[in-house]
């Protein structure tokens, strides 16, 4: 059965840098059929889609976050990462790691499986 | 790329029906038969109901449907049960491979 799991710094400084890792077990990042992707959530508040990535190095990012975000991926380790920088309180959030369905057309679409989730605070 | 407009909050008795709205534009949710469903219990990780506005995937309910007119797509619950007290999110492809939710809607079940 497919996992994901989060891993990463629980509590990032203002201005630094945001960084998180996906391990995929029970399946092959490298499958065609899939996207990988990151979507946060805020306390109290709704899902945001930060953006997806495809085993080849494929990326799709959030036009509100394109800026400030990278996803990478080591197909060797069966994981995706994230990094954000010049982070804010406002990136204090759970972050999960999620797998993609596919639109018709190739491009990430639903997400089918979660990982657990991952709470990052922003403070000094 | 403006969020999708959910109610805030929706409640039913048990065994009764309950619908939940979604409303974008016609570059998310009436541009595209990609709009997915999301059930979240507190303090868990948000579980797929609904995708291709109206599948299920296997191993949901089929008290779970969606459906999709104009720029509204909606999920629609049937035979309420305690269970399905969480919050809701519905999500669309909205162009140029992006995502965007909805604001989320909490289910209370009186």
């Amino acid at each position: 059965q497919l996992q994901l799991q989060e891993s990463g710094p629980g509590l990032v400084k203002p201005s630094e840098t945001l960084s998180l890792t996906c391990t995929v077990s029970g399946g092959s990042i490298s499958s065609s059929s899939y996207y990988w992707g990151w979507i946060r959530q805020p306390p109290g508040k709704g899902l945001e889609w930060i953006g997806s990535i495809y085993y080849s190095g494929s990326t799709y990012y959030n036009p509100s976050l394109k800026s400030r975000v990278t996803i990478s991926v080591d197909t060797s380790k069966n994981q995706f990462s994230l990094k954000l920088s010049s982070v804010t309180a406002a990136d204090t959030a759970v972050y999960y790691c999620a797998r993609h369905g596919l639109a018709n057309w190739g491009s990430p679409y639903y997400m089918d499986v979660w990982g657990k989730g991952t709470t990052v605070t922003v403070s000094s | 790329q403006s969020a999708l407009t959910q109610p805030a909050s929706v409640s039913g008795s048990p065994g009764q029906s309950i619908t939940i709205s979604c409303t974008g534009t016609s570059s998310d949710v009436g541009g595209y038969n990609y709009v997915s469903w999301y059930q979240q219990h507190p303090g868990k990780a948000p579980k797929l109901m609904i995708y291709d506005v109206s599948k299920r995937p296997s191993g949901v309910s089929n008290r779970f449907s969606g459906s999709k007119s104009g720029n509204t797509a909606s999920l629609t619950i049937s035979g309420l049960q305690a269970e399905d007290e969480a919050d809701y999110y519905c999500c669309s492809y909205a162009g140029s491979s992006t995502l965007v939710f909805g604001g989320g809607t909490k289910l209370t079940v009186l």
